[in-house]
C-alpha cells in the first residue's frame, strides 16, 4: 500500500463531459504529480502541486486543470472530453528531498464513449 | 534536458532463468535513477534507486541494478525469475534541482513457465 488514494478507480462517461479525478496524497508528503497513461503515449506527466502552488507543468491539455487544496489533496478536472482521453489517470506523492521517490496511486481509469 | 531510453519493449523469459533489463539516460548533470514496476491494474511501485555511494543497489523482490556513469547506464538485473515477476518496468530520472521526474516507456517482462 502506497498511502496514496485515488477514487474513482473506474468512470465511464461520453464526449463533451467534465469529470474530477481525485488524489489524497501519502501522510506528510506536499507534493502531488498527476500523470495519464495511455497505450499510444506511454506514462506522461501532467502537472505538479506542492503545497497548494503549481510546481511544474507538463503535457496538460488546457482542457484541463487541477488544483491541491489547503489539506493537501488535490483534483484533477478534465472537461469537454474527447475519445482520445480515455487513459489510466495516476496521482503520485514525494518528500520534500529533491531525491524522494514517488509514491504512485492505483489510478482512475477513465473511458470516454 | 534529461532522457531516458529503455533499450527493449518486450523481454519474454523462462521461469527461473536470469533477467536483464536494460536502461540508458541522457543528461548533463548528475541524477537520481529509480526503477519502477507496474503489476496489471496497479500503479506504479519503487522496485529501487540509485542516489549516490556504492554503484550496486538491491531493491525488492531480489531486483538488482548497477549504475554506470561512464555507460549513462542503469540496467535492471534478476538472477532467477518466477512467474510473479511477469509486469512491466519503468526506469525514471530525477534531476538534481527541479526534482522533476522523466520515466522511460517501459519494459513488459513476461515470464514464462
Amino acid at each position: 500500500d502506497s498511502g496514496v488514494t485515488q477514487t474513482p478507480k473506474h468512470l465511464i462517461t461520453a464526449t463533451g463531459q467534465r469529470v474530477t479525478l481525485r488524489c489524497s496524497p501519502r501522510s506528510g508528503d506536499l507534493s502531488v504529480y498527476w500523470y495519464q497513461q495511455s497505450l499510444d503515449q506511454g506514462l506522461q506527466f501532467l502537472i505538479q502541486y506542492y503545497n497548494g502552488e503549481e510546481r511544474a507543468k507538463g503535457n496538460i491539455l488546457e482542457r484541463f486543470s487541477a488544483q491541491q487544496f489547503p489539506d493537501l489533496h488535490s483534483e484533477l478536472n478534465l472537461s469537454s472530453l474527447e475519445l482520445g482521453d480515455s487513459a489510466l489517470y495516476f496521482c503520485a506523492s514525494s518528500g520534500d528531498r529533491v531525491n524522494s521517490p514517488l509514491h504512485f496511486g492505483n489510478g482512475t481509469r477513465l473511458t470516454v464513449t | 534536458a534529461q532522457s531516458v531510453t529503455q533499450l527493449d519493449s518486450q523481454v519474454p523469459v523462462f521461469e527461473e532463468a536470469p533477467v536483464e533489463l536494460r536502461c540508458n539516460y541522457s543528461s548533463s548533470v548528475s541524477v537520481y535513477l529509480f526503477w519502477y514496476v507496474q503489476y496489471p491494474n496497479q500503479g506504479l511501485q519503487l522496485l529501487l534507486k540509485y542516489l549516490s555511494g556504492s554503484t550496486l543497489v538491491k531493491g525488492i523482490n531480489g531486483f538488482e541494478a548497477e549504475f554506470n556513469k561512464s555507460q549513462t547506464s542503469f540496467h535492471l538485473r534478476k538472477p532467477s525469475v518466477h512467474i510473479s515477476d511477469t509486469a512491466e518496468y519503468f526506469c525514471a530520472v530525477k534531476g538534481p534541482v527541479t526534482g522533476k521526474s522523466t520515466f522511460g516507456d517501459g519494459t513488459t517482462l513476461t515470464v514464462k513457465p
